[in-house]
C-alpha cells in the first residue's frame, strides 16, 4: 500500500519567515492534495497537484509536484498568525480502490 | 452555499453503549467519505460511498463499524457496541468528482469512550 511521510512533523517559525513542508511517497503520485485543518475544525482544501512539474500557488502558499511525481512540497512565503495549524497532504492511489490516503501531517506555529 | 454537516459536534458516552454519528454532504456530490482522525494512526478512510451504495469498506475496522446511507443527503456511522479504542475523530466528507478531485470535509465529531 502507499505511505505518506511528511517532513517536518511540527514547525514553530517567527512571523515573517519563510518554510517548507515536504511530502514523500512510497509510490507514484497520480494526484496530490494539500489540505489545512485549523485544530478543532475540518480539513480545508488548498491545492490539487496531478502533473509532474506542476507547480501551483494561492496567496503566499506555493506547492509543486517534483517530475518523478513521488515528492511534493509546500511553500509559505512570509509566514502570518493565520498560517498556523495542520498542514495535510493526501494522495491518489488508483490500484487501491481507496479515495485518499493522507500523510499524519505537519503542525505548524507562527510566533509574534 | 452550505459545507458538510456533521452531528453531532462532540459524544461522550460509556464502553458498550451504541453510538450513531451523522453526515450531511454538500447538495449535488455523489461521493460521501468516512474518515477516523487519531494521534497515532493519522486520518484513516473507514468506508466511501458513490451515489448511495457504498463502494469500499475495507477501511473499517470490525463488524462493531456499520455505515449507512439512505439518502443522497444523509448518512450515518454507527458503532455498536462502542469501546475506548474507538475514540477518535470522525470526519465525513464528499466530492462531486469521486476519486480525482478536491474531497470538503466537515468540522468533524469528536467521540470519547470512557
Amino acid at each position: 500500500s502507499q505511505e505518506l511521510e511528511q517532513s517536518p512533523q511540527s514547525l514553530i517559525v517567527q512571523e515573517g519567515k519563510n518554510l517548507t513542508i515536504n511530502c514523500t511517497s512510497s509510490k507514484t503520485l497520480y494526484g496530490l492534495y494539500w489540505y489545512k485543518q485549523k485544530y478543532g475544525e475540518g480539513l480545508i482544501f488548498l491545492m490539487m497537484l496531478q502533473k509532474g512539474g506542476e507547480e501551483k500557488s494561492h496567496e503566499k502558499i506555493t506547492a509543486k509536484l517534483d517530475e518523478k511525481k513521488q515528492q511534493s512540497s509546500l511553500h509559505i512565503t512570509a509566514s502570518q498568525p493565520s498560517h498556523a495549524g495542520i498542514y495535510l497532504c493526501g494522495a491518489d492511489n488508483p490500484n487501491s480502490g481507496y479515495a485518499l490516503n493522507f500523510g499524519k501531517g505537519t503542525s505548524l506555529l507562527v510566533t509574534p | 452555499d452550505a459545507g458538510v454537516i456533521q452531528s453531532p459536534r462532540h459524544e461522550v458516552t460509556e464502553m458498550g453503549q451504541e453510538v450513531t454519528l451523522r453526515c450531511k454532504p454538500i447538495s449535488g456530490h455523489d461521493y460521501l467519505f468516512w474518515y477516523r482522525q487519531t494521534m497515532m494512526r493519522g486520518l484513516e478512510l473507514l468506508i466511501y460511498f458513490n451515489n448511495n451504495v457504498p463502494i469500499d469498506d475495507s477501511g473499517m475496522p470490525e463488524d462493531r463499524f456499520s455505515a449507512k446511507m439512505p439518502n443522497a443527503s444523509f448518512s450515518t456511522l454507527k458503532i455498536q457496541p462502542s469501546e475506548p479504542r474507538d475514540s477518535a475523530v470522525y470526519f465525513c466528507a464528499s466530492s462531486a468528482l469521486g476519486l480525482v478531485g478536491p474531497q470538503h470535509f466537515g468540522d468533524g465529531t469528536r467521540l470519547s469512550i470512557l
